[in-house]
């Protein structure tokens, strides 16, 4: 098993949808996590962190459920420029950080 | 803006060729890391190094090695490339403890035919 699993996509949807990602790791004692965004061809950027109280940037919202070691991330009114790879990131302490293979979402016209 | 420059963007080696990746931070990191990136596989850690002069393995250090001699400057080499190391390889910087963020170079293609 993975020790960070997401569903590979693609996601394809029309401008001004709502799609969520979903994440789940398998080491319960991850201190930290993240999404990344990764464009086509070029480096992943931090997105923004996550936390178990849930937080939210303006289309963007993430959420932590450490008793289902799972995490999500909601995109509303989706963007063309939304178009991109989206990195689970988890924090496991020292210098471990575990990268999920990533989702991929298509906003199409 | 924070920077991490990988000067090679893309190479074509042949099998057995030595392969040299430099990787140059301005942020005044500790930390600096090599990844590669393969379809499927999502981000894996070849090496690492949280100060001059000392490196650790990641979880996949064979076939590689790493010199850090100046703080700001990380290299990746491949002692004899194979065709099983073609990949994207991204280099990434951090400040302090971790959980921080990670900044990561535009990353550089290597083909080995």
């Amino acid at each position: 098993r993975k020790e960070v699993e997401q569903d590979p996509g693609p996601f394809n949807v029309p401008e001004g949808a709502t799609v969520a990602f979903n994440c789940t790791y398998s080491n319960s004692a991850s201190q930290s996590f993240f999404w990344y965004r990764q464009d086509c061809r070029k480096e992943p950027k931090l997105l923004m962190s996550v936390y178990s109280s849930g937080n939210e940037d303006g289309r963007f919202t993430a959420q932590l459920n450490r008793a289902s070691q799972y995490i999500s991330l909601l995109i509303r009114d989706s963007k063309l420029s939304d178009s991109a790879t989206y990195l689970c990131v988890v924090y496991t302490g020292g210098f471990k950080t575990i990268f999920g293979a990533g989702t991929r979402l298509f906003v199409k016209a | 803006d924070v920077k991490v420059t990988q000067s090679s963007r893309y190479l074509v080696k042949r099998t057995g060729e030595k392969v040299f990746l430099e990787c140059v931070q301005d942020m005044d990191h500790e930390n600096m890391f090599w990844y590669r990136q393969d379809p499927g596989l999502g981000l894996r850690l070849i090496y690492f190094s949280y100060d001059v002069k000392m490196k650790e393995k990641g979880d996949i250090p064979e076939g590689y090695s790493v010199s850090r001699e100046k703080k700001e400057r990380f290299s990746l080499i491949l002692e004899s490339a194979s065709t099983n190391q073609t990949s994207m390889y991204l280099c990434a910087s951090t400040r302090g403890a971790g959980g921080n963020t990670i900044y990561f170079g535009e990353g550089s293609w290597l083909t080995v035919v």
